[in-house]
């Protein structure tokens, strides 16, 4: 089946660094690259959704200076957390589709704490 | 805005116990999902489908599009199926973007 990886698993930061989030399908192609945050006990809430080669298109309230992605190529994107402050203490979870399904297949998370 | 609604939201079960998790949604869908998040976070696909039954082992999805709801069955609990079962939907065709239950927690008790 479809796989998709995360890295790091967990991170801690200090305050006002930046962190970057790996996301790659090992297995196929991704056309389509879902960004969710996830905090304690609720639903998964999608941040943005990148395509190969274009810029990602974020959901209203995210902001896209404070969550840059990158979806270079069609098995990897990145999500980074700018100037990471506390309140972006969180469960990142990436997901990843093919061309040929609605299927989408999750990463494993990252938990981010930020000191 | 498709407005997808699971229940229970808790469901405590003694092992072997049938279980069924129900989701309604208020929009035609293209397609409905069942994922499985273990309390370590990561999250499994279970099932997708936009008709009829699936099954896979002790997991039985099925979906009722005229009536806008699906039910994953769980036959023969065991504690090791403890865990929040999401459902999700794609609203309409190319819509690729999924929209989220509140997830029902199972607690499957020896």
């Amino acid at each position: 089946g479809a796989v998709v990886s995360q890295h790091p698993s967990w991170v801690i930061c200090k305050s006002g660094t930046s962190v970057k989030i790996e996301c790659r399908s090992l297995d196929f192609q991704a056309t389509t690259m879902f960004w969710y945050r996830q905090f304690p006990k609720q639903s998964l809430m999608l941040m943005a959704t990148s395509n190969e080669g274009s810029k990602a298109t974020y959901e209203q309230g995210v902001e896209k200076d404070k969550f840059l992605i990158n979806h270079a190529s069609l098995t990897l994107s990145t999500l980074t957390v700018t100037s990471a402050h506390p309140e972006d203490s969180s469960f990142y979870i990436c997901s990843a589709r093919g061309d040929w399904t609605y299927e989408q297949y999750f990463g494993p998370g990252t938990r981010l704490t930020v000191t | 805005k498709n407005e997808v609604e699971q229940s229970p939201q808790n469901l405590t079960a003694q092992e072997e116990e049938f279980i069924t998790i129900n989701c309604s949604y208020s929009v035609g869908i293209s397609a409905l999902h069942w994922l499985q998040q273990h309390p370590g976070g990561g999250i499994v696909s279970l099932f997708m489908l936009s008709s009829g039954k699936k099954k896979h082992g002790r997991l039985i999805a099925t979906i009722n599009i005229q009536e806008k709801h699906s039910s994953l069955h769980i036959t023969a609990s065991h504690p090791r199926d403890s865990a929040v079962y999401i459902c999700a939907v794609n609203s309409g065709a190319g819509s690729y973007q999924l929209t989220f239950g509140k997830g029902t927690k199972l607690s499957v008790i020896p």
